[in-house]
């Protein structure tokens, strides 16, 4: 297992139009969250789920954007109807919880861009 | 809202220790501090984390006052590949939604 796992890395999308990313967490992870990171600031939480139940969602997770993680194990986030304020880095993180560590360790992440 | 301070810059020469300083005056007994790096283009990578105890590791030592109201990150001889932004972090072990400042950003220098 190599860690967390982003796909695609890059995606340019035409406003209006739907986009999915995918989120391959480390594999005996249970918990894994979503992460949104515009330029020149640190990552913004958006959601978590702790194996495949949505625990939190941030008031930045607006009805455009749905999560889900149906087996526990890959995430996928959905963005409906794009907006160009949606341009972003979208982070995947994920960590164990059943010990003290606890740590996150993300992925690469999906730099998407609205046009 | 972040729960910690830090200074925005920082520079470090090469093979030289840096000491990258936070301010957490507000953290609850059940807190740790974490502390992430985010070289440019990548996602954040974890550090090091502790709750009162000085702790390190291959990476770095994490200095934490008695009072627990500040800490220290010091990487002992930086490379250039040391630099990054250095965010400071506190949360709650059992639910690890961090939430992330602005943190530092460290400049080493030949």
């Amino acid at each position: 297992d190599t860690g967390v796992s982003q796909n695609p890395r890059h995606k340019i999308t035409k406003r209006g139009q739907n986009v999915t990313f995918r989120c391959d967490p480390i594999s005996e992870h249970n918990r894994l969250y979503w992460y949104r990171q515009t330029l020149g600031q640190g990552p913004e939480f958006l959601t978590y789920f702790q194996n495949e139940a949505q625990l939190e969602k941030s008031r930045l997770l607006s009805d455009r954007f749905s999560a889900e993680r149906p087996k526990g194990s890959f995430s996928t986030l959905e963005i409906q109807r794009t907006e160009q304020g949606d341009s972003a880095m979208y982070l995947c993180a994920s960590s164990y919880s059943e010990d003290s560590r606890t740590e996150a360790f993300f992925g690469q992440g999906t730099r998407l861009t609205v046009v | 809202d972040a729960k910690t301070t830090q200074p925005p810059s920082m520079d470090c020469a090469e093979g030289r220790a840096a000491n990258l300083p936070c301010n957490h005056s507000t953290i609850s007994g059940n807190e740790y501090v974490y502390w992430y790096r985010q070289i440019h283009s990548q996602g954040p990578q974890y550090i090091i984390h502790g709750l009162k105890n000085n702790e390190t590791n291959e990476m770095a030592s994490l200095i934490i006052t008695e009072d627990r109201k500040s800490s220290t990150l010091i990487l002992p001889h930086a490379t250039l590949r040391d630099t990054a932004v250095y965010y400071c972090i506190v949360g709650d072990t059992g639910f690890q939604k961090l939430v992330f400042g602005t943190g530092t950003r460290l400049l080493v220098s030949p």
